[in-house]
């Protein structure tokens, strides 16, 4: 699986969007972006996926560049409750999560 | 229940016993995956079973750790002659299937383990 990197903090007021920042400039084509966070003391959540094309679910949405080398994962009104590690994975279905280091969000009041 | 459960949410024991850590996944889920977190560092890959066969065992780190799945549903992580070095977070997770979208891993709460 490719390798990403992201920042490894952001902070984010409260109410505004956080925008999550995830480089994966080897990327095969046959692999997806995967974004999980983990609360503390809590397993990973899974947030969204995507392949090439934009998605938005009801916690996320998640831009793609053309080029596939880069992502965003976008958080449209952070909460308290949005504070955690998120993890940018590049995946193959059916393969393993590979986690690296991730990126602490901190929302604050 | 609705998520992947498992036990004990915590368990110490003491540097050369036997534990066993059991994760329960969601009902129907045929791929499971066992992963380890030390702290302060993301959740490292142990071993992946679909149905009740290992199916890549590559992250196990020796032979003293083993996992088991016998009905295809409930799993087992066995580590015998336990280590300092084996205290971690032990993360379960599960997905409907591997591949054209069932291929979603949903985690556990873990278990916590110390060895003193």
């Amino acid at each position: 699986d490719a390798k990403t990197t992201q920042p490894p903090s952001m902070d984010c007021a409260e109410g505004r969007a956080a925008n999550l920042p995830c480089n994966h400039s080897t990327i095969s084509g046959n692999e997806y972006v995967y974004w999980y966070r983990q609360i503390h003391s809590q397993g990973p959540q899974y947030i969204i996926h995507g392949l090439k094309n934009n998605e938005t679910n009801e916690m996320a949405s998640l831009i793609i560049t053309e080029d596939r080398k880069s992502s965003t994962l976008i958080l449209p009104h952070a909460t308290l409750r949005d504070t955690a590690v998120y993890y940018c994975i590049a995946r193959r279905y059916g393969n393993k999560l590979v986690f690296g280091a991730g990126t602490i969000l901190r929302v604050k009041s | 229940g609705a998520g992947v459960s498992q036990t004990p949410s915590n368990k110490v024991t003491e540097k050369g016993k036997y534990v066993e850590l059991r994760c329960d996944p969601i009902s129907g889920h045929t791929a499971l995956y066992w992963y380890r977190q030390s702290l302060g560092q993301g959740p490292e890959f142990l071993i992946y079973f679909q149905g009740t066969g290992a199916a890549d065992d590559s992250g196990l780190p020796n032979d003293r750790f083993f996992a088991v799945r016998p009905e295809g549903s409930v799993s087992t992580l066995k580590i015998q002659r336990t280590e300092r070095g084996d205290s971690a977070v032990y993360l379960c997770a599960s997905s409907l299937g591997t591949s054209g979208g069932e291929e979603t891993q949903y985690f556990g709460p873990g278990t916590r383990l110390l060895v003193l």
